[in-house]
This record gives structure tokens, C-alpha cells and sequence, in this order.
């Protein structure tokens, strides 16, 4: 079985200084994994994903991530926040599920604080 | 390309009361996915329809039940409705469901349950 979990539930960071959104995951096998944010009241928007290619992955708005697999981690940075980070971000895990279908499985979800 | 759309954005309905979601996908995306959100358990995976077919079900009671049409358009409809079942239902699509995709969230519709 998949699982996902992001360390934080709440992050706050100042205008500019660095972001760390923490996520570990279990997988029975090589994972595909994804980052998602979400502003209020809006939807789930992909940030970056990683399917067994670069273990660093470079997502939009400046964010990155790094798959370690001795770790099982999946930690989410960015060099300098921006006011308009503030939201929820989601760390998922995709598994198969047979018969061509995959699942997503999400973390509690960490949410980000910018303060100015 | 227009995203994925959600209809209605909000809903208020009554305990007993049954409701139906619909969900519009990107153009060109088979695959419709259906999750709820709460603060309590976060996001969880109902199920999945692909050419009108389900798929994929999460673990949830059978009065949650959804379809798709021909034209990848889907429906989820929720009978009986309990307190419990006030969240965010989020409607995600994708071109095949396989391989290397990226499932495309829409803006969810917002159901509470008085």
C-alpha cells in the first residue's frame, strides 16, 4: 500500500527567505510522485512531478523538488518566498490499481504562511 | 484549451436529500476522477471513470455513485445525504488515466449538508 506524509501541518516563512515543505512516502515500488498546490477556494493546481527520471525536478513558480530514495523522501523547495505562495500545498503518491487505472493518494496537506 | 468546470460551484441540501455533480473535462481527456475534501480527512479518492466505465472505486458507501457519458462528461450522485458528507468534491481529468499523466483539477463544488 501507498502512503504520504507531509511532516507539517502549518509553515511560516517571511517575504524572501527560503521555503521547506517536508514529505516522506511509502511505496512498494518505485513511486511516481507529485506535488499539487491549492489556493482558497480554487482547485488543485501540479506544481512539478517525478516519475523516475531527474531525481531533481523543477516545477513552476521557481519551486523544486528531490526524490531520495534512501530516505523516502520528497521534500519541496523554493529559494524565496513570495507572498503569493501563501496556500495549501499537497504531497501525492500514484499507485496502480489494476485494470489501466492509477490512484492518488494525498498527504494531510501543509499549509504555507507568508509573512511579509 | 478551457479547463476542467464544475457545476454547480455551491450547493446547500437537507440530511435525507440526494445530489448530483457534474463534471466537465478538458477536452480530449477520457479519464474523470472524483475526490472529497475535508478538513478531518483531507483528500480522498472516490472514484474513477474511463469511456464509461468505472474503473477504480475508493473505499466509500455505495451511496456515492457517479457515471460518465459518451462524450467524457461525468456525473457523481450522492443519495441520502448524512451531515457527514458536507465537503469539497473535486473533479480531476486526464487524458488516459495511464502511464505518465497528469490528472487536471477543477474548482470543486462546495456541498453542505444541514
Amino acid at each position: 500500500a501507498q502512503s504520504v506524509t507531509q511532516l507539517d501541518s502549518h509553515v511560516s516563512v517571511s517575504e524572501g527567505t527560503p521555503v521547506l515543505l517536508r514529505c516522506n512516502y511509502s511505496s512498494s515500488y518505485s513511486p511516481s510522485l507529485f506535488w499539487y498546490v491549492q489556493h482558497p477556494n480554487k482547485g488543485l493546481q501540479l506544481l512539478l512531478k517525478y516519475t523516475s527520471a531527474a531525481t531533481l525536478v523543477k516545477g513552476i513558480n521557481g519551486f523544486e523538488a528531490e526524490f531520495k530514495k534512501s530516505e523516502t523522501s520528497f521534500h519541496l523547495t523554493k529559494p524565496s518566498a513570495h507572498m503569493s505562495d501563501a496556500a495549501e500545498y499537497f504531497c501525492v503518491v500514484r499507485s496502480y490499481s489494476g485494470a489501466g487505472s492509477y490512484q492518488l493518494t494525498f498527504g494531510k496537506g501543509t499549509k504555507l504562511s507568508v509573512i511579509p | 484549451k478551457a479547463g476542467v468546470t464544475q457545476t454547480p460551484r455551491y450547493l446547500i441540501k437537507t440530511r435525507g436529500q440526494q445530489v448530483t455533480l457534474s463534471c466537465s473535462p478538458i477536452s480530449g481527456h477520457r479519464s474523470v476522477s472524483w475526490y472529497q475534501q475535508t478538513p478531518g480527512q483531507g483528500l480522498q479518492f472516490l472514484f474513477e471513470y474511463f469511456s464509461e466505465t468505472q474503473r477504480n472505486k475508493g473505499n466509500f458507501p455505495g451511496r456515492f455513485s457517479g457515471r460518465q457519458f459518451s462524450n467524457s462528461r461525468s456525473e457523481m450522485n450522492v443519495s441520502t445525504l448524512e451531515l457527514g458528507d458536507s465537503a469539497l468534491y473535486l473533479c480531476a481529468s486526464s487524458w488516459s488515466g495511464d502511464g505518465a499523466y497528469e490528472q487536471y483539477f477543477g474548482p470543486g463544488t462546495r456541498l453542505t449538508v444541514t
